[in-house]
Formats: structure tokens, sequence, C-alpha cells
């Protein structure tokens, strides 16, 4: 069964200082990993995925399949990045995502 | 731009009432999913679709069905509502296929059972 932990409910840092939002997985066969991202009242949103290697909006997140992780990294983060993170997993047998359980970022002033 | 509609943003139901959650999708996809969002547990798969009249049971389908009878549309229905229930439900949408293939959500309906 395939499975993604997200330990902290809430990260609360100042403007500025660096951001990271872990996530882990357990799979047994190769999975895509995202981070999706729900700012207040807008809807749930891709930020980035594993395969396309990019950076969203400063954000970054390497596949560590060793850790089985895939941390979500900022290094100076802004007020506007104040938001619901969620980390997924979709299996190679289709196309379901399984979601964990999400990490409310707070980004002080 | 993909779109995702859900009908209802609000609803506030009884005990053992009937609930329809309607969704369409305007992109032509072939899957169809219906999650529910609670604070500290992430979104959990009730049923998703991937065809017309297709439907797979996902982590939490019990007290839930679904009907796809048009590709673009895929309901959610609460045959007997429970207050375990309350919660926001989120309908999404993707292509068939695998890399690369993203999962477009709905804004979500918020449901109160009271």
């Amino acid at each position: 069964a395939q499975r993604v932990t997200q330990p902290e409910k809430l990260l609360s840092v100042f403007k500025g200082a660096p951001v990271e939002l872990k996530c882990n997985y357990s799979y047994s066969g190769s999975p895509e990993l995202f981070w999706y991202v729900q700012y207040s009242r807008q809807r749930l949103q891709l930020l980035l995925r594993h395969i396309s290697r990019e950076s969203i909006k400063g954000f970054t997140a390497d596949l560590n399949k060793g850790e089985t992780s895939f941390h979500l990294k900022k290094p100076f983060a802004q007020e506007e990045d104040s938001a619901m993170y969620y980390c997924a997993l979709r299996s190679s047998a289709g196309n379901m995502l399984t979601f964990g359980g999400g990490t409310r970022l707070m980004v002080k002033p | 731009d993909v779109k995702v509609t859900q009908s209802s943003r609000y609803l506030v139901k009884r005990t053992g009432e009937k609930v329809f959650l309607e969704c369409v999708q305007d992109m032509d996809h072939e899957n169809m999913f219906w999650y529910r969002q609670d604070p500290g547990l992430g979104l959990r798969l009730i049923y998703f679709s991937y065809d017309v009249k297709m439907k797979e049971k996902g982590d939490i389908p019990e007290g839930y069905s679904v009907s796809r009878e048009k590709k673009e549309r895929f309901s959610l229905i609460l045959e007997s509502a429970s207050t375990n229930q309350t919660s926001m439900y989120l309908c999404a949408s993707s292509p068939t296929g695998r890399s690369g293939n993203t999962i477009y959500f709905g804004e979500g309906s918020w449901l109160t059972v009271v």
C-alpha cells in the first residue's frame, strides 16, 4: 500500500527565512511525486512535480529514493507563501493520487 | 484553461437526508475523482471513475455512492447523510496517461450535516 506522511501540521517562519516542508512516502514501485498548494479561499492547485525538476515560485523539491523523501524547499520565504501544502504520490498503476495530511505554512512579517 | 465546476459551494443538510454533489469538467478528461478534505487527514479518495459508467472505490467509500452517466459529469451521492460526513468535498479530473498529467481540482463543496 502507498502512504504519504507530512510530519508537521504547522510550520511557522519569518519572512526571508529558509523553509523546508517535509514529505516522506512508502511505495514499492516507481512513484511520481507532487506538491499541491491551497491558498486561502482558492482551489487546490499543482505547485510542482518531481519529473519536471522545475522551480516554481522559488520552491524546489528533490526526490530522494534512498530516503523515500520529497521535501519542499525555498531559501527565502515570502508572506504570500502562506498556504496549505500537500505532498502527493501517484503510483505506476494508475491515475489516483494519495495525499499526505498537509502542512500549513505561516510566514510572519 | 481547464475548469472543474462544483455546482454547490455550501450546503447544510439534515441527518438522514439524501445529498447529491455535482461536478462538471469541460476538458474531455477520462478520469474523475471525489475526495474529502479534513484537517490533519489531508485529502482522502472516496471514489474515482475512469470512464462513463465505470467506477472504482477509493480509500473511504463507505456511506457514499457515485454516478457517471456522461463523460463530463461525476456525481457524489450520500444516501443517508450523517454528521461524520460533514466535510469539504473536492472533485477533480485528469486525462488518461501518466507522466506529466496533472489532476485539476474544483473549488470544493462545504457540506454540513446537522
